[in-house]
């Protein structure tokens, strides 16, 4: 079993719509979160990041922690087509950035 | 302008052939790695640096080496490439170690794709 789990997707949705990206893991001593996003033929940009368990919110982007379930969400509103690229999730667990990441979930919005 | 680069950005080389990679930061920063990013797998870190001449093997290190004499430098060496290490390469670099306040985290450069033949 890998440490993170994130279903690759495609995903496919129309401009405005509301997104939802998941990722679980095992390790139960993650404590820090975070969301990439990576353009096609770029290197992977810090979207949000989030220590332990909870919310946050940066505009259109909301990031959530459940750490008893072991399952972090990231929450695109109102998406454009410029939201199209591969979400990764990543973890750490001692603060050391030894990133655990998931395998990238493919989005497109369609206009 | 705070960037992470990488050269090649393209290399299509044969087995047995050494090459390196090289990434440079502009921004100070102690921490340095190396992932590389395959179908399926997601990215998987190679080696990584907490500050000059200090290394460390991630989880992928076998086949690899790196070097880190000077801050703002971490070579990737492949000494003797193979089909297997065609891959998308990355590496990346942060300021510090993570941190509940910490707004910022790694920062990754533009990749280097990899064809052993």
């Amino acid at each position: 079993q890998k440490e993170v789990e994130q279903d690759p997707g495609p995903l496919s949705v129309p401009e405005g719509a509301i997104v939802s990206l998941n990722c679980t893991y095992s390790n139960s001593a993650f404590q820090y979160f975070m969301w990439y996003r990576q353009y096609s033929r770029k290197g992977p940009e810090l979207l949000m990041y989030t220590y332990s368990s909870g919310n946050k919110e940066d505009g259109r982007f909301t990031a959530q922690v459940d750490k008893s379930s072991k399952y972090i969400s990231l929450f695109i509103r109102d998406s454009q087509p410029s939201d199209s690229a591969t979400y990764l999730c990543a973890m750490d667990q001692t603060g050391a950035n030894n990133l655990f990441f998931g395998t990238g979930t493919r989005l497109t919005v369609i206009p | 302008e705070a960037q992470v680069t990488q050269n090649p950005r393209y290399l299509i080389t044969v087995t047995g052939k050494k090459l390196t990679v090289t990434c440079s930061q502009n921004m100070n920063h102690e921490y340095m790695s190396w992932y590389r990013q395959d179908p399926g797998l997601g990215l998987r870190q190679i080696y990584y640096s907490m500050n000059v001449e200090v290394t460390d093997k991630g989880d992928v290190p076998e086949g690899y080496k790196v070097s880190r004499k000077e801050k703002r430098n971490f070579p990737l060496i492949l000494e003797s490439p193979s089909p297997n290490q065609t891959s998308l390469y990355f590496c990346a670099s942060s300021l510090q170690r993570l941190a509940p306040s910490l707004t910022d985290t790694q920062y990754f450069g533009p990749g280097t794709r990899l064809t052993v033949l």
